[in-house]
């Protein structure tokens, strides 16, 4: 499969803050998923974006396909405990990135 | 309701021992697919099956062996040839082909005894 990016590998998130990660690709994707998996489940779809530049909400979360086509943002608003967890970029839908990993600070 | 399900959740294997994970979707999905995970890793194509009697290899698929004799079920076989089989495994399915969004099972954790 391709090759994806995930930036950061993990981080440390506090109740109320936004957070960001990103994922890159050194191929062009016509296709960018978000998902979330919790600890010792499958990953759950969070948002598809299907055109270049576009900006998709789901209720705290924001995900945008960037302009050249070869990355995209996901960003959750005002975190609360239950966003922590493991994202992972996917293009095409067979190929994913290594995932972020939230976690709530102390 | 409709989903996808995996058997068991925990799967112990011995030494030379061939396994055989289930996967049972009703959600009326063409194509079905296996993925490894390993801890801090991303998710590894084992193998994918986009109709029925046929499947294609994965990334990874040295190793496994799967079927697909029905619509609704994907079972993946870990080969006593798969000398590293400690994963979390994870099965998905989709309504169209490759670059649809998946819906994954719960994941089994297969272990080595």
């Amino acid at each position: 499969g391709q090759q994806l990016n995930q930036s950061p590998q993990s981080m440390f998130i506090q109740e109320g803050e936004d957070v960001s990660m990103n994922c890159t690709s050194s191929s062009i994707f016509n296709t960018w998923l978000w998902y979330k998996q919790d600890p010792g489940e499958g990953p759950v779809l969070l948002i598809a974006l299907y055109k270049a530049g576009e900006l998709t909400s789901n209720g705290r979360l924001t995900a945008q396909f960037g302009i050249t086509r070869k990355d995209s943002f996901l960003n959750i608003s005002a975190s609360i405990p239950s966003d922590v967890g493991i994202y992972f970029c996917a293009g095409r839908g067979l190929s994913f990135g290594a995932g972020t990993t939230v976690t709530v600070r102390a | 309701d409709g989903g996808i399900t995996q058997s068991p959740k925990y799967l112990f294997r011995k030494e030379g021992q061939n396994v055989t994970l289930s996967c049972e979707q009703n959600l009326n999905h063409d194509a079905m697919y296996w993925y490894r995970q390993d801890p801090g890793q991303g998710l590894r194509l084992i193998y994918y099956s986009q109709i029925v009697n046929d499947f294609q290899k994965g990334d990874i698929a040295e190793g496994y062996s799967v079927s697909r004799e029905k619509k609704e079920s994907f079972p993946l076989t870990v080969t006593s040839a798969q000398k590293n089989p400690t994963a979390f495994y994870l099965c998905a399915s989709s309504i169209g082909g490759r670059w649809e969004k998946l819906f994954f099972g719960s994941g089994t954790q297969l272990s080595v005894l």
